[in-house]
């Protein structure tokens, strides 16, 4: 079975500073699908990015970025420039099969202005 | 609407009860997903429907939950003879279709919780 770690249940930032976020997963898998998803409080699940493991380039959304390690299992979420309207709960998740995600514990991340 | 629409937002009940969450997923989505968010547990998927298959229930918890979808839309979650237990936040997703590339899309949740 897959897991996810997250091994950071919480993070700090300075506002406008960069801040990463660590995910390691486990699978015997070799095609899959990497998530990272922003949960604030109003409990919503949003996606904030995705990475093919084929595809060795990291995937990149404006501010945020991915260092996709396929080798080493790692999947580490970079925040550059962060803002106030950061803070929240990031899940790392996992898809290989096509149906159920399976995610990490998550990390919480507060952002100081 | 746009989104995943999730009813209700938030309930209360009495342990024993049933229960039941409303999940409209987004208009034209095959797939609809169920997770339960629990603060021992995390994040825990329930169960997958895609079109007309046969759903995939491998992660609910017991024959106490219960989920349908009719005309491939919306879906509701039966909890029967509620436990403590089983105060979560239920979450529900919908994608295009299957495929790891098709990304889910959430709902924000009802919060149930079992008094």
């Amino acid at each position: 079975a897959q897991t996810v770690t997250q091994s950071q249940p919480e993070m700090s930032v300075q506002e406008a500073e960069t801040v990463t976020l660590s995910c390691t997963y486990d699978t015997s898998e070799s095609d899959y699908y990497l998530f990272w998803y922003k949960q604030p409080p109003s409990r919503q699940m949003i996606l904030v990015i995705r990475q093919e493991a084929y595809k060795q380039q990291n995937a990149t959304e404006n501010r945020f970025s991915v260092n996709f390690q396929k080798a080493a299992k790692s999947f580490s979420l970079k925040i550059s420039d962060s803002q106030l309207g950061d803070a929240a709960m990031y899940f790392c998740a996992y898809n290989n099969a096509g149906n159920m995600l399976t995610f990490g514990g998550g990390t919480r991340l507060m952002v100081k202005p | 609407g746009a989104g995943v629409s999730q009813s209700p937002s938030n309930k209360v009940t009495e342990k024993g009860k049933d229960v039941e969450l409303r999940c409209d997923p987004i208009s034209g989505h095959t797939a609809l997903y169920w997770y339960r968010q629990s603060l021992g547990q995390g994040l825990e998927f329930l169960i997958y429907f895609q079109g007309n298959s046969a759903p995939d229930k491998s992660g609910l918890p017991s024959d106490r939950f219960s989920a349908e979808r009719t005309g491939g839309s919306v879906s509701t979650l039966t909890i029967q003879r509620t436990q403590q237990e089983d105060s979560a936040v239920y979450l529900c997703a919908s994608s295009p279709g299957t495929g790891g590339n098709q990304p889910q899309h959430f709902g924000d949740g009802t919060r149930l919780s079992i008094l």
